[in-house]
């Protein structure tokens, strides 16, 4: 089954202690990507990725490590998570032109 | 900039009533658009999308959208909405390296 798949869907931390959300795709796709949502605002995008080690930052960038050195693998690092990090974070794939697909969504609150 | 609006923060109908939820954007060349719902709780499914070719794009569970070029609208629409489509709607512009820009969403009530 084609899908994109988070880790860990709920997570709960305290300010300053680094973690990493977990994306990975099944599909073969080239391109990548972080988005945020936070009520009223939508989804932004944070980063994103067009190939292996081919990286961009999106619109909110700040705060935020990414890495693609696998083509089915974007984890989303963030160093030293701060409570205006807390949001639900989706990861999506495609192919070049083509229909997104996302991922489950990751729910974060820090402390 | 690319950008997307969508004017209506929350929308109530009546089951069985019809349904349109307005998007607008602003974006300079050819337009991919796209329609997302999320119910409560839930991921992103996509409704419709529009690449080229015929304006009226039919889409799952019932729902349609037109592209206006020169309004620079992508219009969803649903002739009778049911109680099971209550979520919030997205409306999104593709842009350079596959990006989605998103609007900040509509909120449906259906009311009974």
């Amino acid at each position: 089954e084609a899908q994109v798949t988070q880790n860990p869907r709920y997570l709960i931390t305290v300010t300053g202690k680094k973690l990493t959300v977990t994306c990975s795709q099944n599909m073969n796709h080239e391109y990548m990507s972080w988005y945020r949502q936070d009520p009223g605002l939508g989804l932004r995008q944070i980063y994103y990725s067009m190939n292996v080690e081919v990286t961009d930052k999106g619109d909110v960038p700040e705060g935020y490590k990414v890495s693609r050195k696998e083509k089915r693998n974007f984890p989303l690092i963030l160093e030293s998570p701060s409570p205006n990090q807390t949001s639900l974070y989706f990861c999506a794939s495609s192919g070049r032109g083509e229909t997104q697909y996302f991922g489950p969504g990751t729910r974060l609150l820090v402390l | 900039a690319q950008s997307v609006t969508q004017p209506d923060i929350h929308i109530t109908v009546s089951e069985g009533a019809s349904l349109e939820l307005r998007c607008n954007y602003s974006y300079g060349a050819t337009p991919y658009l796209f329609w997302y719902v999320q119910s409560p709780g839930q991921g992103l499914q996509l409704l419709l999308k529009y690449f080229s070719g015929d304006t009226l794009v039919q889409g799952i569970k019932g729902f349609e959208a037109e592209f206006k070029r020169s309004q620079s609208s992508f219009n969803l629409r649903k002739p009778s909405v049911h109680w099971s489509d209550a979520a919030e709607y997205f409306c999104a512009v593709g842009a350079y390296g596959n990006k989605l820009v998103f609007g900040a969403g509509t909120i449906l009530r259906v009311k009974s």
